[in-house]
């Protein structure tokens, strides 16, 4: 199947900082791709949908100017933590459909462990 | 809105034996797909079986098999001759046929599944 890379896999802080995750559809466009966030022995919570050359749209209590999102290639999708704290502490995970339709199937990166100390 | 419902938030099962995963969900749309994925220690989300809500033959993938009962709108999961790799936390989803290419997945909970040897 298609292959979806994200990077850093985990990635350590100091709170204040922002750190960058990148996610990149390895051998496929992806107009479309989605960030989730996940805590230890739960559900993957979406965060935002990213398509490419418009702004991500994000759901209902996750902090748009605190998690940005840039999909500025058919490729590659960003997540910015800014000033993180370490209440971001969490595992980030995207996911990018391979097909522009819904019936096109989602990839998962490896995910991104973030530690704000 | 869409809910997936997983009631159960542990299972155990002997290597060799069969277990059922159970996963309800609840939507008022007719054309949806439904999903299992697993999420191995590794974090790295594993698509393992799929099902389109008009066909009425329920999916089939090795050992993995699905009861989808759509009147009832149920979709378990029957893991057969358990293996020790199967240990992980399985996650039903559900993402509707609407919204083109940002349709995205709704989650449940998940269960931890452990195999014993």
């Amino acid at each position: 199947g298609a292959v979806v890379s994200q990077h850093p896999s985990w990635v350590i802080c100091k709170s204040g900082t922002s750190v960058k995750i990148e996610c990149r559809s390895l051998d496929f466009q992806a107009t479309t791709m989605f960030w989730y966030r996940q805590f230890p022995k739960q559900s993957l919570m979406l965060m935002a949908t990213s398509n490419e050359g418009s702004k991500a749209t994000y759901e209902q209590g996750v902090e748009k100017d605190k998690f940005l999102i840039n999909h500025a290639s058919l490729t590659l999708s960003t997540l910015t933590v800014t000033s993180a704290h370490p209440e971001d502490s969490s595992f980030y995970i995207c996911s990018a459909r391979d097909r522009p339709v819904a019936a096109g199937e989602l990839f998962f990166g490896e995910g991104s462990r973030l530690t704000v100390l | 809105a869409q809910t997936v419902t997983q009631s159960q938030p542990e299972m155990s099962v002997q290597e060799a034996e069969t277990v059922t995963l159970s996963c309800t969900y609840d939507t008022s749309e007719s054309d949806y797909y439904l999903f299992w994925y697993k999420q191995p220690p590794s974090r790295q989300m594993i698509l393992v079986i799929r099902q389109e809500a008009y066909k009425q033959q329920n999916a089939t993938e090795n050992r993995f098999s699905v009861n989808f009962q759509k009147a009832a709108k149920s979709f378990s999961l029957k893991i057969s001759d358990s293996q020790l790799g199967d240990a992980a936390m399985y996650f039903c989803a559900y993402r509707s046929a609407l919204d083109g290419a940002n349709s995205k997945l709704t989650f449940g909970k998940g269960i931890t599944l452990s195999v014993r040897p």
